[in-house]
């Protein structure tokens, strides 16, 4: 099993552009979360998707946009990229209940 | 806001030394997680507890839940070079169904 891919691995943006960042996981989970990890900031959570049909915003969400395509994917987008979006983001999944997130590898993302 | 604060922020010890962290919310837990995050890579999920004052061991780790459920702690017995990491607590508040991560305590071990 794969668990949570995140695709792309890297990536430079400039100022204003826009790009969507991607996530999949084969573990049937119901739940999917965007974090976001900024040096002694911990990760905040940007959106979550409760069930499949259903987002929900967390504790920064402006300037994104969120997909919950189907039960396996996630999809986080920035229309209009600014530097202070400069940032590791991570999706992650779980199963139904509270148990353990499972996170992908990340997306290291610059907006220059 | 609700809040999830970790300390210390970073420690350095000497391999095999004892090292803790401390995890501390603003309010009352349903359950927390702790999850270590290798330099460079992802947060990994470790533990969950869940009853009021429970402790779980796994190896040389050891984690506890205050009774109040509103505190944490990770106490690892003589560290590695393997344990070098950040590890992250997280917390579930009662009300809310979104995990709350604290800032992480940096851990370097020096061989």
């Amino acid at each position: 099993n794969a668990g949570v891919t995140q695709t792309p691995k890297f990536q430079v943006l400039k100022t204003g552009q826009s790009m969507t960042l991607q996530c999949a996981q084969d573990m049937n989970h119901n739940s999917m979360y965007w974090y976001r990890q900024d040096p002694g900031m911990g990760l905040r959570l940007i959106y979550y998707s409760a069930s499949e049909g259903t987002t929900d915003k967390g504790e920064v969400p402006n300037g994104y946009n969120v997909s919950r395509l189907n039960k396996r994917e996630f999809s986080l987008r920035l229309e209009s990229a600014a530097p202070s979006q400069t940032s590791v983001y991570f999706c992650a999944s779980r199963v139904k209940g509270n148990y353990g997130y499972t996170f992908g590898s990340g997306t290291r993302l610059t907006v220059v | 806001g609700q809040q999830v604060m970790q300390i210390p922020q970073y420690q350095h010890v000497q391999e095999g030394e004892d090292f803790t962290t401390y995890c501390n919310s603003s309010t009352t837990l349903s359950n927390i997680q702790w999850y270590k995050q290798r330099p460079g890579g992802h947060p990994v999920f470790l533990i969950q507890l869940v009853k009021s004052g429970e402790v779980k061991k796994q190896k040389r780790l050891t984690f506890q839940f205050g009774e109040a459920k509103k505190n944490s702690s990770l106490h690892i017995t003589a560290t590695q070079t393997t344990d070098v990491g950040t590890y992250f607590c997280a917390g579930l508040p009662s009300n809310t169904g979104k995990l709350i991560f604290g800032q992480g305590t940096t851990l370097q071990v020096k061989p």
